[in-house]
């Protein structure tokens, strides 16, 4: 079974700052899907970035972005001058390509932002 | 993107009691999910909603306790019954975007005392 690890329960940030947080997982597929969800206190889960496996390009949005190692099976998430609204759980999520009900995700970071 | 939903935003209620969480989508999807999440942890799926078909429950979950309805192509039911302590959670309902990621609803807080 595929599984998705966050190995850092809580990290903070000083405001303008850039912070990674990091996200390994573990499959045998070879093509899938890798998201980056947001959830703030009021707790709506919101889509940061997703990557597909088969595309090599990094993909970023705004001030996110990821680096995406696909032989070492790792997807960290990098956010470019922090800002106080950025201050939430963060999960690593992952999905087979031909699974579509079939997400599996992290543990989890909460991230703080310092002003 | 889809707009999801979802009622009642929080609720408190009383050990042995039932309620049921409603999940309205703006546009017609074939699949919707529910997801629990316990307090300080992840999501867990419970159940895949299909419309027309008795939904799949996820290991550890069971129909009796977790009935739900999928009348339409935009709307879904959970009921968590006969509810003890342990069902404090947020009950997250979600769907599938063609671009391969789930939208989510604002979820149902749940504390049973």
């Amino acid at each position: 079974a595929q599984t998705v690890t966050q190995s850092q329960p809580e990290m903070s940030v000083q405001e303008a700052e850039t912070v990674t947080l990091s996200c390994t997982y573990d499959t045998s597929e070879s093509d899938y899907y890798l998201f980056w969800y947001k959830q703030p206190p009021s707790r709506q889960m919101i889509l940061v970035i997703r990557q597909e496996a088969y595309k090599q390009q990094n993909a970023t949005e705004n001030r996110f972005s990821v680096n995406f190692q696909k032989a070492a099976k790792s997807f960290s998430l990098k956010i470019s001058d922090s800002q106080l609204g950025d201050a939430a759980m963060y999960f690593c999520a992952y999905r087979g390509k031909y699974n579509f009900n079939k997400f599996y995700f992290g543990s989890g970071t909460k991230l703080n932002v310092k002003p | 993107s889809a707009v999801i939903s979802q009622k009642p935003s929080r609720d408190i209620c009383q050990r042995g009691t039932s309620l049921t969480i409603q999940c309205q989508v703006d546009s017609q999807v074939t699949m919707m999910f529910w997801y629990r999440q316990q307090p300080g942890q992840s999501l867990t799926l419970i159940a895949t909603a299909n419309q027309g078909s008795e939904a799949t429950y996820e290991s550890g979950f069971v129909i009796d306790k977790f009935p739900i309805s999928r009348p339409n192509l935009t709307f879904s039911t959970l009921t968590v019954s006969n509810m003890s302590p342990e069902d404090s959670s947020i009950y997250l309902c979600s769907v599938g975007a063609a671009t391969g990621e789930l939208f989510f609803g604002e979820g149902s807080r749940l504390t049973v005392l």
